[in-house]
């Protein structure tokens, strides 16, 4: 199995709502990633787990909220979100941080803020 | 810090004619370096790499070679195809001191017309 698998592929959220954003690898990945896409742009990163802790936060907003429940789980818990937050959300993972490996990328999460 | 420059697009071609893309990079160390391909709708896939001075990554006809002395790694393909059409970006990793995040250019959008 070399996926990694994101869900929902779409959802659309009002400013109030409260949803969560799953992802799942089982390559025994121990570096799990989520990035921000916005159309025509290139993938910003927002959050790193290495080891299921997390390593790097790239200054996000508190109203998004990482969880890594196990080794091969990463939530993106989403509160009271603005509209210049809807963008495609992508999962990634790869061997550990500490290489220079590639990343295997879901096929994201489409998030429309309304 | 690291960065990646890569050509604007679109870039519009028709089919079998020949492609190249730029990319160049600026890095502190030795980074490795990636073609990633998103096709509509989806996350981003590793298309090829390199992770040494003269290497030549390929993969379903895309050639790649990593240029030291000119810190490029153009991406080419001799006759492209309409399925081809998606957006490629280059990346970067450099360890051994530095972070391992990759870090992407802005992306080049590829169109093939029939």
């Amino acid at each position: 199995d070399t996926e990694v698998t994101q869900t929902p592929k779409h959802l659309v959220m009002g400013m109030t709502n409260k949803k969560s954003l799953k992802c799942e690898q089982h390559m025994g990945h121990r570096a799990m990633y989520w990035y921000k896409q916005k159309a025509k742009k290139p993938p910003e990163l927002m959050f790193v787990y290495s080891y299921e802790k997390l390593s790097i936060n790239e200054s996000v907003p508190s109203r998004f909220s990482p969880e890594c429940p196990n080794s091969s789980l990463l939530n993106l818990h989403l509160h009271a979100l603005q509209p210049e937050d809807s963008a495609l959300y992508l999962c990634a993972s790869s061997p550990g941080q500490g290489t220079n490996e590639k990343l295997f990328f879901g096929s994201g999460t489409q998030l429309s803020v309304l | 810090g690291d960065s990646v420059t890569q050509m604007e697009g679109p870039v519009t071609l028709s089919e079998e004619a020949f492609l190249t893309i730029n990319c160049t990079y600026t890095a502190t160390g030795y980074p490795s370096l990636f073609w990633y391909v998103q096709y509509p709708g989806e996350g981003l896939q590793l298309l090829l790499k390199a992770t040494k001075a003269d290497d030549k990554g390929s993969n379903k006809g895309f050639e790649a070679t990593y240029r030291k002395e000119t810190t490029s790694f153009h991406l080419e393909k001799g006759s492209v195809q309409v399925s081809d059409s998606a957006v490629y970006f280059c990346a970067l990793i450099e360890g051994s001191g530095g972070s391992y995040i990759p870090t992407f250019g802005r992306g080049t959008s590829l169109i093939v017309h029939p």
